[in-house]
């Protein structure tokens, strides 16, 4: 499944299939790039980021693509699991060293059984 | 762990009280935030601290003050409450960069202005 956070804030998946969240970001001079998720009643919880001098990045079964030309960024979740429906936010910064996050509206991810 | 502790999840307060949200980490982070989540906004930075007894305005300051006097505790003071404030409130703490570094938030305050 895919979506566009900012456009299509509900994505269903299949549990076991994988999963790609969207995100477009506005300011071509952000270099700093995190995905937070957040669980019913809980706060955002630091998944993954990335720099803007990278363009991919891998976690544990998350990976996370950076496109500068298009100020586009996704998270990709491999073979979802029920503990992964949640809100999905990525957030930027907007100048190297300035610590000011600003976030999107969130994406809700929900993994179907 | 990073531990970012919430002194309270739930709070009802009436219109005009002088409210605390109190927040504590455990990482020796340097930077704290306070943060306002609503529904359809994502999360607004209210304000945020570099060090001791320092303090800047984020995006959303009018109404609240903050309070820094140890490393490790951030409060976030509502001077004459609202009921338009009434929301979920996150702190959160890093190191500061360069290079920069991810902030870590606690599980946020509830709060409901009557």
């Amino acid at each position: 499944g895919e979506s566009v956070g900012l456009h299509l804030p509900t994505l269903s998946v299949q549990e076991g299939d994988n999963s790609i969240i969207n995100c477009a970001y506005s300011n071509s001079a952000s270099d700093y790039f995190i995905w937070y998720k957040q669980e019913s009643g809980k706060g955002p919880q630091f998944i993954i980021d990335i720099r803007s001098n990278m363009d991919k990045r891998q976690g544990q079964r998350v990976t996370v693509l950076l496109n500068k030309t298009v100020k586009h960024l996704s998270l990709q979740i491999a073979a979802t699991q029920p503990g992964d429906s949640a809100v999905y936010f990525c957030a930027e910064i907007l100048n190297f060293g300035n610590e000011k996050l600003t976030f999107g509206t969130g994406t809700r991810l929900t993994i179907i059984p | 762990d990073v531990k970012v502790t919430q002194s309270s999840r739930y709070l009802v307060k009436r219109t005009g009280e002088k409210v605390f949200l109190e927040c504590v980490q455990d990482m020796d982070h340097e930077n704290m935030f306070w943060y306002r989540q609503d529904p359809g906004l994502g999360l607004r930075l209210i304000y945020f601290s570099y060090d001791v007894k320092m303090k800047e305005k984020g995006d959303i300051p009018e109404g609240y003050s903050v309070s820094r006097e140890k490393k490790e505790r951030f409060s976030l003071i509502l001077e004459s409450a609202s009921t338009n404030q009434t929301s979920m409130y996150l702190c959160a703490s890093s190191h500061p960069g360069p290079p920069n570094q991810p902030q870590h938030f606690g599980d946020g305050t509830r709060l409901s202005i009557l």
